[in-house]
This record gives structure tokens, C-alpha cells and sequence, in this order.
């Protein structure tokens, strides 16, 4: 059974501090991570990686992807109120074209002012 | 540009009552998908359409049935809704040459309680 497993599932820190999350996968075929924020509503798409040590970058968010210790992480550098969400991680699994996302929990994080 | 639009936002369902989720893209993607999502569990799949014309059952599709009506719609149907079945549902399309810059979609949810 395909598994994902993010850690911490909760974290609160104080706005302009760094932050780590994780996400660990064991999956019977693998073809790419993703990470999703999801405040009230969507989860809206931050990343997809393929390729282990290629750090992805979007302004204070960055990803990279370890595909022999099958694991991922999101940065989060100078936090801000405004990056209080739950962070998704999922695996997409290919299927003969039928691909498919499978999610980890998420890891709830509260920037306080 | 919509993206994935899902409705109705809100139901309330008493227990042995059927609905359908309604959910349309506007990306011409061609795969699309249905989850839910639980407190603590995540987003579970529940059926998935690769093609107009194709379903699959993913994770968890007890209780649920899908139509792929056309290449833009994928409905979501509870034949006897059960308090099990409360939860939110996300409708999510996607297209595998464009996955690596907007991944897959997903629309704004459907909060649905069964009572």
C-alpha cells in the first residue's frame, strides 16, 4: 500500500523565523512529489518534483527531493502571518496513464505575529 | 478563467437520501478525479477518470458511483448518503503535459454534512 507520511503534523513559530517540513514516502512505483498550501478552501499547487537535488524555488518557499532516502522537504525562510495554512505533500503514481496522487496528512503551521 | 468549479459549496443531507456532486473544468484537461477530505486522514481518492468515457476506483469508492458525462464534466453521485459520508469533497483535474507547472487543479470544495 502506498504510504505518505509528513512530519510535524503541527507547528507554531513567530513570524520571520525559518521553517522545515517533511515528507517521507514509500510507494510501489514513483514518478513525482507535489506540494500543496491549503488555507480555507483549495489546495493551491506550490511544487512538483521529479529529479533528486534539484532545489525548487518560489520567493521564501524552496523543496528538494531525496529519491534514495525517499523523502522531501519545504522551506520556508522569514515566515509571515499570510503562510499559516496546512502544507500537503502527495506522490503521484503512475498507472498506464492513469495517474494518480496519493496525500500524506499535511502539517498544519501558525505563524504568530 | 474558472479553473475547477464545483457546486453546491454547502449540503446537508438526512441519513438514506441521494445527491450529486456536480464538478466542470474549463482547461480541457483530461484527467480528473474526486477526494475527500477527513479530519486526520487527508485527501483520499475515490474515483478517478483518465479519458472521457473512463472510471476508476481509487482509495475508497464504497458508497459512491462517478459519470465522466463529457470531457469538461465529472459528477459525483451518493446513492443513500450515511453520517460516514460526512466530509468535504474536492473535485481536481489535471493533464500530464502541463502537470509540472500548475500541478493538479483542485476546485473550492464541497462541505457536506449527513445528518
Amino acid at each position: 500500500e502506498d504510504k505518505v507520511v509528513q512530519s510535524p503534523l503541527s507547528l507554531v513559530v513567530h513570524e520571520g523565523d525559518t521553517v522545515t517540513l517533511n515528507c517521507s514516502y514509500e510507494v510501489t512505483n514513483f514518478r513525482s512529489l507535489l506540494w500543496y498550501k491549503q488555507e480555507k478552501k483549495a489546495p493551491t499547487f506550490l511544487f512538483m518534483l521529479t529529479s533528486s537535488g534539484i532545489e525548487k524555488k518560489s520567493g521564501r518557499l524552496s523543496s528538494i527531493l531525496d529519491k534514495k532516502e525517499l523523502f522531501s522537504i519545504l522551506n520556508i525562510t522569514a515566515t509571515q502571518t499570510g503562510d499559516s495554512a496546512v502544507y500537503l505533500c502527495a506522490v503521484e503514481v503512475p498507472n498506464f496513464g492513469n495517474e494518480k496522487l496519493t496525500f500524506g496528512t499535511g502539517t498544519r503551521l501558525t505563524i504568530i505575529p | 478563467n474558472a479553473g475547477v468549479t464545483q457546486t453546491p459549496k454547502f449540503q446537508v443531507l438526512k441519513t438514506g437520501q441521494s445527491m450529486t456532486l456536480q464538478c466542470a473544468q474549463d482547461m480541457n484537461h483530461n484527467s480528473m478525479y474526486w477526494y475527500r477530505q477527513d479530519p486526520g486522514m487527508g485527501l483520499r481518492l475515490i474515483y478517478y477518470s483518465a479519458s472521457e468515457g473512463t472510471t476508476d476506483k481509487g482509495e475508497v469508492p464504497n458508497g459512491y458511483n462517478v459519470s465522466r458525462l463529457n470531457k469538461r464534466e465529472f459528477s459525483l453521485r451518493l446513492e443513500s448518503a450515511a453520517p460516514s459520508q460526512t466530509s468535504v469533497y474536492f473535485c481536481a483535474s489535471s493533464e500530464g503535459r502541463d502537470r509540472w507547472l500548475t500541478g493538479y487543479t483542485f476546485g473550492s470544495g464541497t462541505r457536506l454534512t449527513v445528518v
